[in-house]
């Protein structure tokens, strides 16, 4: 069964600090790793990470995928408070789409 | 571009009645898949369609979850009865050729169902 684990699970930081969310994994197959942000709604999409594609990087988000660790991070870098959500990290492999629980990201004024 | 589109909202109903939810995916993309999120949670699994056919409803409790996909494109997601677990947020998603390529999903705004 494919297994994705994130943390911390919850973070509080102020306004202007840089967070790094983490994400590993234990999956058949591995194709991708997905992260979303989540608010009041469903997830919105951020990034998509590959074995042809490890790193991306928009704005002040960026994201590195380890294939020999099977893990992720997530950076974001002088955080506002409209980056408070609940971050999604979710791996495609032989079992479909699984997902982490989630990291619940709250920022400060 | 417009995004997966869901409806409704929001649905309050007793336990043991039915309900249904609706999903209309992005233009052309090929792959639907309903998605069950409790509070606290990452949202899990119940079927994953391509085009009108079941890839996969290995999660789906199928004692009282339907689905079906007629003409390749809406979906409908049945409950009945309704239990009080099955309270949670119901996400539709749908994958296909975008930039990212087939692998990304995009999510509606999700229905959130409460189970009284």
């Amino acid at each position: 069964e494919d297994k994705v684990v994130q943390s911390p699970l919850s973070l509080v930081v102020h306004e202007g600090d840089t967070v790094t969310l983490n994400c590993s994994y234990e999956v058949t197959n591995f194709r991708s790793l997905l992260w979303y942000k989540q608010e009041k709604k469903a997830p919105t999409f951020l990034f998509m990470l590959t074995s042809s594609g490890i790193e991306k990087k928009s704005g002040r988000l960026s994201s590195i995928l380890d294939k020999k660790e099977l893990s992720s991070i997530l950076n974001i870098t002088a955080t506002q408070t409209g980056d408070s959500a609940i971050y999604l990290c979710a791996v495609l492999g032989a079992d479909g789409l699984t997902f982490g629980k989630g990291t619940h990201l709250i920022i400060q004024p | 571009e417009a995004g997966v589109a869901q409806s409704p909202r929001y649905k309050i109903i007793e336990k043991r009645q039915s309900v249904a939810f609706w999903c209309n995916p992005i233009s052309g993309h090929a792959t639907l898949y309903w998605y069950q999120q409790i509070l606290g949670q990452g949202p899990k699994l119940l079927i994953q369609f391509q085009n009108n056919g079941v890839v996969d409803d290995s999660q789906l409790p199928k004692d009282r979850f339907s689905a079906e996909r007629l003409k390749g494109v809406d979906s409908t997601l049945k409950i009945q009865p309704a239990k009080l677990e099955d309270s949670a947020v119901y996400l539709c998603a749908s994958s296909g050729a975008g930039i990212e390529g087939t692998d990304t999903q995009y999510f509606g705004p999700g229905t959130r169902l409460t189970v009284l």
